[in-house]
């Protein structure tokens, strides 16, 4: 098992431009979750699916950002357009659900400039 | 006032030396997890409790649902334990977690 797979490792973009992160999760995990980190904020779950349905986007800060899962398999949060602020490493994780816990992955680290 | 509050927010402390984190929260849940997460690392889920204590080799967590209190514990404690650990809690019916703010653990030799 190869675990919560992201991409890229590493995005350094100019502000403006569009930034699409991606996320492979666990086979046969149910729920997906994406999450930001920075230093003042912590973690704060922006958006989770369950069998690829958005179930709680509340966390989503405003328009420019969106995600979406089109199958189980893969997942996409995209900024447009990016800003400074939204600098930050961005997790995604998987869970079957019930009482299991979360796999998360190693994490996109974004800086935009 | 945050739904989840740790402390200390940092802790420095001698190799060898017994380690205690403390998580309170303020809603009803159905599990409470310890994260941990090294520098410039991934997280690693190190626990996942709804009632009691549970360990794993030198680490110990548990948990007072009626306090809406969970501590963890680090044994002689070594630098290789320094990281951050995340308290975060599973509200009942919900999928989500809600995340403390961490407590930087600094173990020096």
């Amino acid at each position: 098992d190869a675990g919560v797979i992201q991409s890229p490792r590493h995005e350094v973009t100019e502000m403006g431009q569009e930034v699409t992160l991606r996320c492979k999760p666990i086979s046969g995990h149910d729920y997906l979750f994406w999450y930001r980190q920075t230093m003042m904020r912590g973690l704060e779950l922006l958006i989770y699916f369950n069998n690829n349905v958005p179930i709680d986007d509340s966390g989503m800060p405003e328009d420019r950002f969106s995600a979406k899962m089109p199958n189980a398999s893969f997942s996409t949060l995209k900024i447009q357009p990016s800003e400074p602020r939204d600098s930050a490493v961005y997790f995604c994780a998987s869970t079957p659900g019930g009482d299991r816990a979360q796999t998360f992955g190693s994490g996109t680290r974004l800086t935009v400039v | 006032k945050n739904e989840v509050e740790q402390s200390p927010q940092n802790l420095t402390a001698q190799e060898g030396e017994f380690i205690t984190i403390n998580c309170s929260y303020s809603v009803g849940i159905s599990a409470l997890h310890w994260l941990q997460q090294h520098p410039g690392g991934g997280i690693v889920s190190l626990f996942m409790l709804s009632s009691g204590k549970k360990k794993h080799g030198r680490l110990i967590a548990t948990i007072n649902i009626q306090e809406k209190h969970s501590s963890l514990h680090i044994t002689a404690s070594h630098p290789r334990d320094s990281a951050v650990y995340i308290c975060a809690v599973r509200e009942r019916g919900a999928q989500k977690l809600v995340f403390g703010q961490g407590t930087r653990l600094t173990i020096n030799p």
